[in-house]
């Protein structure tokens, strides 16, 4: 079973616009959330993340939302950009073990 | 330039045939690990390493073995792999364990067993 789902495997948005990309778990132990990105023949690179103290982080263009109560997080990207085309991974923890556990992605396209 | 480095980036082999997908990061990195991607499935961890000749299994272990003699080099080993290891094969390294410390990945090995 699935601790971390990314239930929409593509998402197409048009450039300039916000894209909103989701993200559900189900372990209430998961205390950290970490997204990644990853361009097609490369491997994941670091994006942003958070803690379960907060609720909100955000780095330029990126921000990340946690709902602790829907066990739920999203990555807003604003405004998209053509070089945001990428596969986006969640990814979780838990203080207990720190082991990361992902989702299988979603991949984001920007139409020009 | 800070890096984490794969060979081979494509690999096909046969049934049984023993291979080794190695791994070397620049960084000074005490943990690395090994991790899989499959269709609909999220990054899997096969094996970590949190030291030089410290490593344990992570959630696919089964049919891998892993080596760290020393500090940058963290090898996976199929001794005798099968259809089912047919996947997509990463390699990270990161300051620490714990998640809050960047992990670094390579870029990839596409493994076939045939």
């Amino acid at each position: 079973d699935q601790q971390v789902k990314q239930n929409s495997p593509s998402l197409s948005v048009q450039e300039g616009r916000i894209s909103i990309l989701n993200c559900d778990y189900t372990n209430s132990m998961f205390d950290y959330f970490l997204w990644y990105k990853k361009y097609p023949a490369e491997g994941p690179t670091f994006l942003i993340s958070i803690s379960s103290i907060k609720d909100k982080n955000e780095d330029g263009r990126f921000t990340v939302f946690l709902n602790k109560s829907a066990k739920h997080l999203s990555l807003h990207i604003v405004p998209s950009q053509p070089g945001d085309s990428a596969v986006y991974f969640c990814a979780a923890s838990a203080q207990s073990n720190y082991q990361l556990i992902w989702g299988a992605g979603t991949k984001l396209i920007i139409k020009p | 330039e800070a890096q984490v480095t794969q060979n081979p980036r494509y690999l096909i082999t046969v049934t049984g045939k023993k291979l080794t997908v190695t791994c070397s990061q620049n960084m000074n990195h005490e943990y690395m690990s090994w991790y899989r991607q499959d269709p609909g499935l999220g990054l899997r961890q096969i094996y970590y390493s949190m030291n030089v000749e410290v490593t344990d299994k992570g959630d696919v272990p089964e049919g891998y073995k892993v080596s760290r003699k020393e500090k940058r080099n963290f090898p996976l080993i199929l001794e005798s792999p099968s259809p089912n290891q047919t996947s997509l094969y990463f390699c990270a390294s990161s300051l620490s364990r714990h998640p809050n410390t960047e992990a670094f990945f390579g870029q990839g090995t596409r493994l076939t067993v045939v």
